[in-house]
């Protein structure tokens, strides 16, 4: 089946620092990825969309300068989180939808604790 | 944008009892509607998904109904088992013509389902 394989499972890192999360998807082509964050207890929610070769699309809110969404190939998704605050510390989730699935397929998520 | 709203957020049930999981959604072009499943610190997994040309479908023990002109969606799962507790998450998402691009999903809220042996 689709697989979009999600690196670091988790991070903890130094408040001020940043941090890369990858997603790639193993046997098809993201032309799109989503990017969601999950506080505890709580809902998904989606931070952007990021398309291949173009620039993401920021959901309300969401501030791109320090979300940094990088699709520059059609199996690589990236979110940088930058300058990272305690405030920052979330699960952190992409997914795409391949064309022949019927539906999305998620990544495994990234946990990041930033102290 | 489109708005799911989910309820209840907790139900508890005893083992072989009957859940049902209630979403409404606000976007009338909405037409997929996915229910997910989620265990602690781990990804979403799709359980049963209905498209909006449809009414109802099952699979074993899971259902989904969809009443497109109330706008509202809900899980139905029989014959409960301990292993059925998790957080459970409806979700809406508008798929284009011939089901080959779909846009970003909403989730709703979650409900945490607890089975009692």
């Amino acid at each position: 089946g689709a697989v979009v394989s999600q690196h670091p499972s988790w991070v903890i890192c130094k408040s001020g620092t940043s941090v890369k999360i990858e997603c790639r998807s193993l046997d098809f082509q993201a032309t799109t990825m989503f990017w969601y964050r999950q506080f505890p207890k709580q809902s998904l929610m989606l931070m952007a969309t990021s398309n291949e070769g173009s620039k993401a699309t920021y959901e309300q809110g969401v501030e791109k300068d320090k979300f940094l969404i990088n699709h520059a190939s059609l199996t690589l998704s990236t979110l940088t989180v930058t300058s990272a605050h305690p405030e920052d510390s979330s699960f952190y989730i992409c997914s795409a939808r391949p064309a022949r699935a019927g539906g999305y397929t998620f990544g495994s998520g990234t946990r990041l604790t930033v102290v | 944008g489109e708005n799911v709203e989910q309820h209840p957020s907790t139900l508890s049930v005893q083992e072989g009892d009957s859940a049902v999981i209630k979403c409404t959604y606000s976007d009338s072009a909405s037409n997929y509607f996915p229910w997910y499943k989620q265990e602690l610190g781990k990804r979403p997994q799709l359980i049963i998904d209905i498209r909006s040309n449809v009414g109802e479908k099952k699979d074993q023990r899971i259902a989904v109904t969809l009443n497109k002109t109330a706008k509202h969606f809900s899980l139905h799962i029989t014959e409960t088992q301990p292993e059925d507790s998790a957080v459970y998450f409806c979700a809406a998402s508008i798929a284009r013509a011939g089901g080959t691009s779909y846009g970003k999903l909403t989730f709703g809220q979650g409900t945490i389902l607890t089975v009692h042996p």
